[in-house]
């Protein structure tokens, strides 16, 4: 069963314009870990940030802001004032305290047109 | 430097020649870990390693064997390669578990022909 949901597959902005990546998880773990991965053309994986599910503050980093809501079980993932560096395909992830998996999403294929 | 290794880069083979693809890390990592990523569906995770002598199955372990002898090492053996193992294939570590985040070796591009 899918854990992670990322349901836009590709997504294109024009330089300079916000863009909010989504991820929906399933778990009835009340511990558990999640996780946003950047792979850049070059193809490696980039670590972006990770938040447990006792924390939901808002997280922001510099361009880059995330929104955990338990409630509709989604960490959302926002560029501001996106740049053509941006472009890369964003992995979301789960990792349930039950067990030692982590479950990634599809990804989501960003362009960032200059 | 930290990383995690990845040997070789790519490969191209033939179906049922054993292969093996090495991954070491230099971070006493106690967690380590195989994912094969192909087009529409992501990272899955084949196999994964909490320490030493001990590997569990992740959501797509037919086909392939891992091992954990030193907390460095955790290759990954194809015994019989078949050509819907083509694929690009990560090995992962962390520090300790599922709580923390992993670092990635560079990926092995697999053809099986």
């Amino acid at each position: 069963a899918q854990k992670v949901t990322q349901a836009q597959t590709e997504i294109s902005v024009v330089e300079k314009e916000d863009v909010t990546l989504d991820c929906v998880y399933e778990t009835r773990d009340t511990t558990y870990y999640l996780f946003w991965y950047k792979q850049p053309p070059s193809g490696e994986l980039v670590f972006l940030i990770r938040r447990n599910s006792f924390d939901e503050q808002n997280e922001i980093s510099g361009r880059y802001s995330w929104n955990f809501q338990k409630s509709t079980s989604s960490f959302n993932f926002t560029i501001t004032a996106s740049q053509v560096v941006d472009s890369a395909v964003y992995f979301c992830a789960l990792s349930l305290s039950t067990g030692n998996q982590f479950y990634f999403g599809t990804g989501t294929s960003l362009t960032v047109i200059p | 430097e930290a990383q995690v290794t990845q040997n070789p880069r790519y490969l191209i083979t033939v179906t049922g020649k054993k292969l093996t693809v090495t991954c070491s890390q230099n971070m006493n990592h106690e967690y380590m870990s195989w994912y094969r990523q192909d087009p529409g569906l992501g990272l899955r995770q084949i196999y994964y390693s909490m320490n030493v002598e001990v590997t569990d199955k992740g959501d797509v372990p037919e086909g392939y064997k891992v091992s954990r002898k030193e907390k460095r090492n955790f290759p990954l053996i194809l015994e019989s390669p078949s050509p819907n193992q083509t694929s690009l294939y990560f090995c992962a570590s962390s520090l300790q578990g599922q709580e923390q985040p992993q670092h990635f070796g560079d990926g092995t591009r697999l053809s099986i022909l």
